[in-house]
């Protein structure tokens, strides 16, 4: 029982390039949902899934798009990269009444 | 969007002293939750509070909710350097249908030196 999986743990792009941030919970959670955490920010919401096949804007969604693939997978594309999106993403489920969320290890990306 | 302030931003103290956090609406909370993150990973829940002055242990942490549900504190007694890490409290939205949104205060950065 892995939990919540994120790849790839690190990546370093330049500034345009694309990527797509792979998530993935075995725990059959139908929420999902996408952070970005910088200093002093804690962490905010860039995109949600309430069940497959729905998808929703959090508090910071410019600059990135999501896929909810099936009940698992919930991927997060950069199409233009930023310097200003370097940080650490994580992925987080929830499936219970009490909405508890558990974490991905994390992304962490330096775009230059 | 429900804000919460917690306090203090860091805390560096010396193993076996006690310290309290704090988080702090302007609004009352329908839950409310703490995580602990240890350096280069997830946050991982601690506790869910949702009665107006509950009060719940977790060995050496105590978890304290507002009577007017509108603030909680953690206090750790007798702190250990394997309690370091950053302390997030965590709310859903209030009203409505949230499908399990949190909300995340800016944590509290905790170090405990041997």
């Amino acid at each position: 029982n892995a939990g919540v999986t994120q790849t790839p743990k690190f990546q370093v792009l330049k500034t345009g390039q694309s990527m797509t941030l792979q998530c993935a919970q075995d725990m059959n959670h139908n929420s999902m949902y996408w952070y970005r955490q910088d200093p002093g920010m804690g962490l905010r919401l860039i995109y949600y899934s309430a069940s497959e096949g729905t998808t929703d804007k959090g508090e910071v969604p410019n600059g990135y798009n999501v896929s909810r693939l099936n009940k698992r997978e919930f991927s997060l594309r950069l199409e233009s990269a930023a310097p200003s999106q370097t940080s650490v993403y994580f992925c987080a489920s929830s499936g219970g009444l009490a909405n508890e969320q558990f974490f991905g290890p994390g992304t962490r990306l330096t775009v230059l | 969007t429900q804000l919460l302030e917690q306090s203090p931003q860091f805390l560096s103290i010396q193993e076996g002293e006690n310290l309290t956090v704090y988080c702090n609406s302007s609004s009352v909370f329908s839950s409310l939750q703490w995580y602990r993150q240890e350096p280069g990973e997830g946050p991982v829940l601690l506790v869910t509070v949702v009665t107006g002055g509950e009060v719940k242990k977790l060995k050496r942490l105590t978890f304290q909710f507002g009577d007017a549900r509108k603030d909680s504190s953690l206090h750790i007694t007798a702190a250990q350097p394997g309690d370091t890490g950053l302390y997030l409290c965590a709310t859903a939205n209030a009203g409505g249908t949230s499908y399990g949104k949190l909300t995340f205060g800016q944590g509290t950065i905790l170090t405990v030196h041997p």
